[in-house]
């Protein structure tokens, strides 16, 4: 139980397109989902939180203009870079809470290359 | 918010036992977990432990708890090379509020 899937998995695009990557629980309900950026050999970075059915809560320095995040329905979230530039390129990692142990459950990443 | 501090790498020969260290500020965190990320791979949830207990052992991983120091083990015994990966230990005030280790980078040799 407890599985959550991303995608896509892996995305190439030009600088100045959008990105939609979507989060999803497979096997649960999920009132609270994360997304978090991680850099390379570093630790997860939080970019926000969203709850579904209301605006997402976006951590200090995180552009909510820029990363478009929508909690439509217990089980999907999405994260929408707009106008991406290169300095996006990153590992996109959600996570969904519930369960059992009550923690964070993480999705496989998506790894975005804006050229 | 909270600190969590792991020592960045550790190497060990296959058939041997890791111990990856993590210690943490906040004495709030309800349950503590240990995460395991593979290459290009989200994060695992390999174990955890409620913070009343000092150890929990899981076929063959051990948390160790030690509360007044602040301080988690996860100690993998016969450590195997599928088991070389970046290990995070995690905790918090609760499941929406959780902080990450920079994550410790364990290699086994064959």
């Amino acid at each position: 139980g407890a599985v959550v899937s991303q995608h896509p998995s892996r995305v190439i695009c030009k600088s100045g397109t959008s990105v939609k990557i979507e989060c999803r629980s497979l096997d649960f309900q999920a009132t609270t989902m994360f997304w978090y950026r991680q850099f390379p050999k570093q630790s997860l970075m939080l970019m926000a939180t969203s709850n579904e059915g209301s605006k997402a809560t976006y951590e200090q320095g995180v552009e909510k203009d820029k990363f478009l995040i929508n909690h439509a329905s217990l089980t999907l979230s999405t994260l929408t870079v707009t106008s991406a530039h290169p300095e996006d390129s990153s590992f996109y990692i959600c996570s969904a809470r519930g369960g059992g142990p009550d923690t964070q459950y993480f999705g496989p990443g998506t790894r975005l290359t804006v050229l | 918010g909270e600190d969590v501090e792991q020592s960045l790498f550790l190497s060990v020969r296959e058939g041997d036992s890791s111990v990856i260290n993590c210690t943490y500020t906040d004495s709030s965190s309800t349950y503590l977990y240990w995460y395991k990320q593979e290459p290009g791979a989200g994060l695992q949830l390999l174990t955890y432990i409620f913070s009343n207990m000092d150890m929990k052992q899981d076929q063959r991983l051990t948390v160790l708890l030690n509360k007044k120091d602040k301080h988690l083990s996860l100690r993998i015994a016969d450590t195997q090379t599928g088991d070389s990966a970046i290990y995070f230990c995690a905790g918090g005030p609760g499941a929406n509020n959780l902080f990450f280790g920079t994550g410790t980078r364990l290699t086994v040799i064959p």
